[in-house]
């Protein structure tokens, strides 16, 4: 029983494509993440849903777009990749915003840009 | 925003071994989590811990929210407790984790 699940596990393809990286979690929670882990694993967040609507966008390029089609469902659509986008990118997922609560990791997409 | 800084940034021990890995923060803190990065990549999320003292196992926790620092101890290190630890943590008013730049232990047989 996968609590946070990612597809593909990992990602490799050409700088310019459009891809795709999907996330679902089976915990009930209403708030769901995304993280990128750099080459030197630091690992900082990228967007923030709560119940289908965006509560963090950090500054990252408008080539990122996030999209939450339900609660338990939150994807990642990547336009014209570039080398520089080559990282793990986590999905992860919490209770519910507007209270603290442990937040649950899946395994990572590792996406490589040739 | 917050910052974390962890110590040591490496750290290799003998099997058996114990462990203290230390997390420092910049401000107050309604929000502090200890993960395991381990060898494969997955992050596993050990202790939620804004404040007191939690035990899973050999591993526990302590945290010191008054003197912005929390500690993970790791006693009786086996192999498969090698990987980066991080620690990660949400300033007053804030639900955002700022992450530490981990630790990386390296438990050799």
């Amino acid at each position: 029983d996968t609590a946070v699940s990612q597809t593909p596990k990992y990602l490799v393809t050409q700088m310019g494509n459009d891809k795709s990286i999907k996330c679902e979690q089976n915990l009930g929670h209403d708030t769901m993440y995304w993280y990128k882990q750099d080459s030197k694993k630091f690992l900082k967040i990228m967007f923030s849903y709560n119940n289908k609507e965006l509560i963090i966008n950090e500054t990252v390029p408008n080539r990122f777009s996030p999209k939450s089609p339900d609660k338990a469902h939150l994807n990642l659509h990547i336009n014209s990749l570039e080398l520089g986008d080559s990282a793990v990118y986590f999905c992860a997922s919490s209770l519910r915003q507007g209270y603290n609560q442990p937040q649950h990791f899946g395994d990572g997409t590792r996406l490589s840009i040739l | 925003g917050i910052q974390v800084e962890q110590s040591p940034p490496d750290l290799i021990l003998q099997e058996g071994a114990n462990s203290t890995l230390r997390c420092n923060f910049s401000d107050s803190v309604n929000n502090l989590q200890w993960f395991h990065q381990n060898p494969w990549g997955q992050l596993i999320n050990l202790f939620y811990i804004p404040s007191g003292t939690k035990q899973n196992g050999r591993l526990s926790a302590t945290t010191v929210a008054t003197e912005r620092y929390s500690l993970l101890y790791i006693s009786s290190s086996q192999t498969t407790d090698s990987g980066v630890y991080f620690c990660a943590s949400s300033g007053a008013g804030s639900y955002q984790l700022t992450f530490g730049k981990g630790t990386k232990l390296s438990v050799i047989p």
